[in-house]
């Protein structure tokens, strides 16, 4: 089934270790996001990639990484995490950076930093 | 940066209409998205609107005033099912979406 897979689903890390969310897509879209979304602050863009091999800083990009070595996937990394971290984490894809940019979302990724 | 409200939540009766609004103030204006979100799942769209007017699709029609930085969505015919969070995002001048924060639609019997 074609979409945005998602890995960990849940995952429980104590505060400073290092972390890796994985994104992969299969329907070769060209744009790649990361959204974190918490309770009352809705969805938040961290980072965003408009095609392989190029990266850009969304709203709250402090304190994460990504990289986007080809068009299927985009992790995202937190260097040593902290507990404002525990959100839950969203990678979506779109087939385009302009016009109706209609947005495909993974399944989602709760991460809770202790 | 933006700036997207909408309502937190809205309660309404199986069969009923709702209408959430959500207005917005963006640096540049590329269309404004509906997406439903239902409990621990993903975003789904549902609309898109890049010209004044009303779209209809089914049993959801949305609304826009770019004059007045201001949307709506429209739900008719209500079923359980609806219940979910209702997510407005505006697509701003670099083409990157912003979203509300979301607004929770209870559908009572």
């Amino acid at each position: 089934i074609a979409g945005i897979t998602q890995a960990p689903t849940s995952q429980i890390l104590a505060a400073g270790r290092r972390m890796t969310l994985r994104c992969t897509q299969d329907m070769r879209h060209n744009a790649m996001y990361w959204y974190r979304q918490d309770l009352g602050l809705g969805l938040r863009l961290i980072h965003y990639s408009n095609t392989a091999g190029t990266t850009g800083k969304g709203e709250v990009p402090d304190g994460y990484s990504v990289s986007r070595a080809n068009t299927d996937d985009f992790p995202l990394t937190l260097a040593s995490a902290v507990p404002s971290q525990t959100s839950v984490y969203f990678c979506a894809s779109s087939d385009g950076s302009s016009g109706a940019n209609v947005l495909t979302f993974g399944a989602g990724s709760r991460l809770t930093v202790l | 940066g933006q700036n997207i409200d909408q309502p937190t939540e809205m309660t309404a009766t199986e069969g009923a209409i709702v209408q959430i609004n959500c207005t917005y103030q963006t640096s540049g204006f590329n269309g404004l998205f509906w997406y439903q979100q239902h409990a621990g799942e993903a975003p789904t769209f549902l609309s898109y609107n890049v010209l004044d007017g009303l779209e209809e699709k089914g049993r959801f029609s949305s609304f826009l005033s770019r004059s007045k930085g201001y949307s709506y969505l429209l739900l008719k015919e209500l079923q359980m099912k609806d219940s979910a969070s209702y997510l407005c995002a505006v697509s701003s001048g670099d083409y990157k979406l912003s979203f509300g924060a979301g607004t929770t639609v209870t559908v009572r019997a």
